[in-house]
């Protein structure tokens, strides 16, 4: 089992370029997530879903869009980025519904908006 | 509203000292899990516990410990005789059935010193 795998780990992008993030879990788990991390913030709840083909915002969703077509996958789109957005993304998944385990996380991506 | 309050930014102590890590938080949700977590400066997250609203008791793992009381609504984290390998960020989080969101306190910095 390789858990939650995401890439890229590290990418720089300049100021209204678009990227996505890519996010895969092999634990067939229903609910996945999306997470940034910033100095003093905590991780902050961008986007989540409870399954394939439902997603919500989270704390923090301006500026990111979600979609969630399979099980495995959850990637997450930046359409113009803005230096703001500098930060540590992280990815999780875990078991839902019923009885929510703990998140498993992917190492995180290191992004740069110059 | 669904918020998790860690107040203690950063604590610095000397090995072997004990340190208790804080954690408040408020729901409105009669059923929901709290959990810690570890950030090491390598900074992948590494899950510590999890503890559903039904089961105050408190739990031991070698030199750590939890205690959760719901008259307070805290779940504060006792790190027995501190060792250096200790040093880390902890994230006290919150799961709640009625938000269907995984939320995380600001993290506290704990700093062990040889």
């Amino acid at each position: 089992n390789a858990g939650v795998t995401q890439t890229p780990k590290f990418q720089v992008l300049k100021t209204g370029q678009s990227m996505t993030l890519q996010c895969a879990q092999d634990m067939n788990h229903e609910y996945m997530s999306w997470y940034r991390q910033d100095p003093g913030m905590g991780l902050r709840l961008i986007h989540y879903s409870v399954g394939a083909g439902i997603t919500d915002q989270g704390e923090v969703p301006n500026g990111y869009n979600v979609s969630r077509s399979t099980t495995e996958d959850f990637p997450l789109r930046l359409l113009s980025a803005a230096p703001s957005q500098t930060s540590v993304y992280f990815c999780a998944s875990s078991s839902f519904p019923g009885r929510y385990t703990e998140a498993f996380f992917g190492q995180g991506t290191r992004l740069t908006v110059v | 509203a669904q918020k998790v309050t860690q107040a203690q930014t950063e604590i610095s102590v000397v090995e072997k000292e004990d340190v208790t890590l804080d954690c408040v938080y408020e729901t409105r949700d009669t059923t929901y899990y709290l959990f810690w977590y570890k950030q090491p400066p390598s900074g992948e997250l590494v899950f510590l516990i999890r503890r559903n609203s039904f089961d105050e008791q408190n739990e031991i793992s070698g030199r750590y410990s939890w205690n959760f009381q719901k008259s307070t609504s805290s779940f504060n984290f006792t790190i027995t005789a501190s060792q250096v390998v200790d040093s880390a960020v902890y994230f006290c989080a919150h799961f709640g059935g009625g938000y269907n969101k995984l939320i995380f306190g600001a993290g506290t910095r704990l700093a062990v010193h040889p």
